[in-house]
């Protein structure tokens, strides 16, 4: 198993430029998430979805956009990229009800908007 | 929806002493409280959690309290040791219904030991 995929690993954008970020696992989990983290500001929650074709915002879900056609593949969309979503991205996924299972967190995607 | 506090933001300790990192919840609902250590450029990975039926659960040299009453839980780490030098964040989540696909994570702590 490679667990959870995010690539690329790194990543610069022109503001107004769009992009998406890739998230991969092989684990068969229903639940994905993606989480963006900032200096001082933990991990925030931007989308999430609980099986293939259900998705729904989190926190801090503007700018961007995702989709869940396939159980194992959930991707992060920048509309158009802003110096605000230079961040860190993390994807995440768990087989069901993250109480009992815990996140399985990628590697990271860290994005610099100019 | 739920709000995690962390307290302190830095903490620095000698090799050896304990280290103390708290917070706060403010959903009563919530009953699942992970910490998660991030070493720099690394992945978080989960460390210990702790269930609302559980007060207290220890794994070797860290713990974790839970006092469900206050809305309050700890992580508690000892003799210290340099590579548990990281940044630490506690979460919380449910069980069951409401926001049980998510974590809301407190802010995180820079946890420095030093030799």
């Amino acid at each position: 198993n490679a667990g959870v995929t995010q690539t690329p690993k790194f990543q610069v954008l022109k503001t107004g430029q769009s992009m998406t970020l890739q998230c991969a696992q092989d684990m068969n989990h229903e639940y994905m998430s993606w989480y963006r983290q900032d200096p001082g500001m933990g991990l925030r929650l931007i989308h999430y979805s609980v099986g293939a074709g259900i998705t729904d915002q989190g926190e801090v879900p503007n700018g961007y956009n995702v989709s869940r056609s396939t159980t194992e593949d959930f991707p992060l969309r920048l509309l158009s990229a802003a110096p605000s979503q230079t961040s860190v991205y993390f994807c995440a996924s768990s087989p069901g009800t993250v109480g009992f299972y815990g996140y399985t967190f990628g590697s990271g995607t860290r994005l610099t908007v100019v | 929806g739920e709000n995690v506090e962390q307290h302190p933001s830095t903490l620095s300790v000698q090799e050896g002493d304990s280290a103390v990192i708290k917070c706060t919840y403010s959903d009563s609902a919530s009953n699942y409280f992970p910490w998660y250590k991030q070493e720099l450029g690394k992945r978080p990975q989960l460390i210990i959690d702790i269930r609302s039926n559980v007060g207290e659960k220890k794994d070797q040299r860290i713990a974790v309290t839970l006092n469900k009453t206050a809305k309050h839980f700890s992580l508690h780490i000892t003799e210290t040791q340099p590579e548990d030098s990281a940044v630490y964040f506690c979460a919380a989540s449910m069980l069951s219904g409401g926001s049980n696909y998510k974590l809301t994570f407190g802010k995180g702590t820079l946890l420095t030991v030093n030799p």
